[in-house]
């Protein structure tokens, strides 16, 4: 157990939906990112967190937006789904600081049909 | 831009084999350095982490890995697989500070007994 946790574990969304991705970070940590893994790839980063700003991100469109709260959980929205979009979605967090390492949540199986 | 290379992308070995998994980077400035493993089912976890200092680490498992900096290089080592090994090992890479890491596609080991 990391204690990172996201919610929900799977999801089935047709294209063209929107969909909201959750995680609760571990606790005392102020950074969290976002991470999309496609089938038989390694995580690819989609942008980061550090205290309710965005302050990191990788080469996603704008239809993929995030929001990080007051207790530093998060939350990543997709809108406008495309098939290719189907993933396992990570969420990972990390004290500020310059050697830490990241804590990474178990996933949520994204599927769109 | 920053990127890692994982040259195996599946090996299978018996067990009591040893293992070598080779991990490349190309980044600017001072790296920080990880080996992350998932189990079927399972989030990622940490194998072991280089920061500075002895460039040969140690992590859990019984693996270990070798910074070495001219071959911009560190590969990941243990001496004798058990069929629990069987997972998804994935090398990452990050700068100093709060920067995201990147990770390689990662290499599928598969034990047999």
């Amino acid at each position: 157990e990391t204690g990172v946790t996201q919610s929900p574990t799977h999801l089935i969304k047709t294209r063209g939906q929107q969909v909201t991705l959750r995680c609760s970070s571990q606790s005392g940590h102020n950074t969290v990112s976002w991470y999309q893994q496609a089938l038989g790839q390694g995580p690819q980063f989609i942008f980061q967190y550090y205290r309710e700003e965005e302050n990191g991100r990788g080469n996603f469109p704008p239809r993929f937006s995030g929001l990080q709260f007051p207790n530093y959980s998060s939350e990543l929205n997709v809108n406008a789904l495309e098939l290719d979009d189907s993933a396992l979605y990570l969420c990972a967090s990390r004290p500020r600081g310059g050697n830490t390492e990241a804590f990474f949540g178990q996933g949520t199986r994204l599927t769109v049909v | 831009a920053q990127s890692v290379s994982q040259h195996n992308h599946h090996v299978i070995l018996s067990e009591a084999a040893s293992l070598e998994l080779g991990c490349n980077y190309s980044y600017g400035g001072t790296v920080n350095l990880f080996w992350y493993v998932q189990y079927p089912g399972q989030h990622l976890q940490l194998l072991l982490k280089y920061f500075s200092g002895d460039p040969l680490v140690k992590g859990i498992k019984g693996f270990e890995a070798e910074f070495i900096k001219s071959k911009f290089s560190f590969n990941l080592r243990k001496p004798s697989v058990q069929w629990s090994d069987t997972a998804e090992y994935f090398c990452a890479v990050t700068g100093s500070g709060n920067t995201p890491l990147v990770f390689g596609k990662g290499t599928r080991l598969s034990v047999i007994a």
